[in-house]
């Protein structure tokens, strides 16, 4: 059964905090995707990468930064978490033959 | 520029009834579209997709209809059941033979089925 999993539902961090979220998939998948989520915005593509050590931005890259040193992880870092980061962070991976994405259950990241 | 539109942000629809999300798009280099359905607190799952060269898929109780050349798509859910309830988003991307980039999505829709 697939699965992707994230390392926290919940998170509270202060301003000007380096924040990791880490991501794990099971499905030997190459494509791995990080979203955020905000109301009335949908789905948002901050970085993407189809490959170990390969990254790429996506729409809204600007105050994250991504890592990707083994096939399964995807990491998203905050450099110096903003209140405007507030949001729900979604991960992703994709199966190449369907283009099905697989989401984890999401992490809910609050600044203050 | 939003390259994927759901210009309903709610719909209502009784039980039993056929419930119909429609989805815009921009962008004619989309060739792949997908519907994912998401409850609060969770992942979006995956429900349904549909490639460019069709115009028409099924899997049970939904169906995704694509027109190119109005470069609209829609969901049908008959019958509408309580447990569909949600809010769903329409998503399209290109594939390129190094791998996909991502997926754009619309703003989604709230469906309600009501009893």
């Amino acid at each position: 059964d697939v699965k992707v999993t994230q390392s926290s539902r919940y998170l509270v961090k202060r301003t000007g905090e380096k924040v990791f979220l880490e991501c794990v998939q099971d499905m030997d998948h190459e494509n791995m995707f990080w979203y955020r989520q905000d109301p009335g915005l949908g789905l948002r593509l901050i970085y993407f990468s189809y490959d170990v050590k390969m990254k790429e931005k996506g729409d809204i890259p600007e105050g994250y930064s991504v890592s990707r040193e083994k096939k399964e992880r995807f990491s998203l870092i905050l450099e110096s978490a903003s209140t405007n980061q507030t949001s729900m962070y979604l991960c992703a991976s994709l199966q190449l033959n369907s283009y099905e994405q697989y989401f984890g259950p999401g992490t809910r990241l609050t600044v203050t | 520029d939003q390259q994927v539109k759901q210009n309903s942000p709610s719909l209502s629809v009784q039980e039993g009834r056929i419930s119909i999300l429609n989805c815009d798009y921009t962008n004619s280099m989309f060739d792949y579209f997908l519907w994912y359905k998401k409850y609060p607190a969770e992942g979006p799952t995956f429900l349904i997709s549909i490639s460019s060269i069709k115009d028409k898929n099924e899997d049970g109780r939904f169906t995704v209809f694509l027109n190119k050349s109005a470069k609209h798509l829609s969901l049908h859910i008959v019958p509408s059941q309580p447990g569909d309830s949600a809010v769903y988003f329409c998503a399209a991307m290109v594939y390129s033979g190094g791998g996909a980039d991502g997926l754009t999505f619309g703003k989604g829709t709230h469906l309600i089925i009501q009893p």
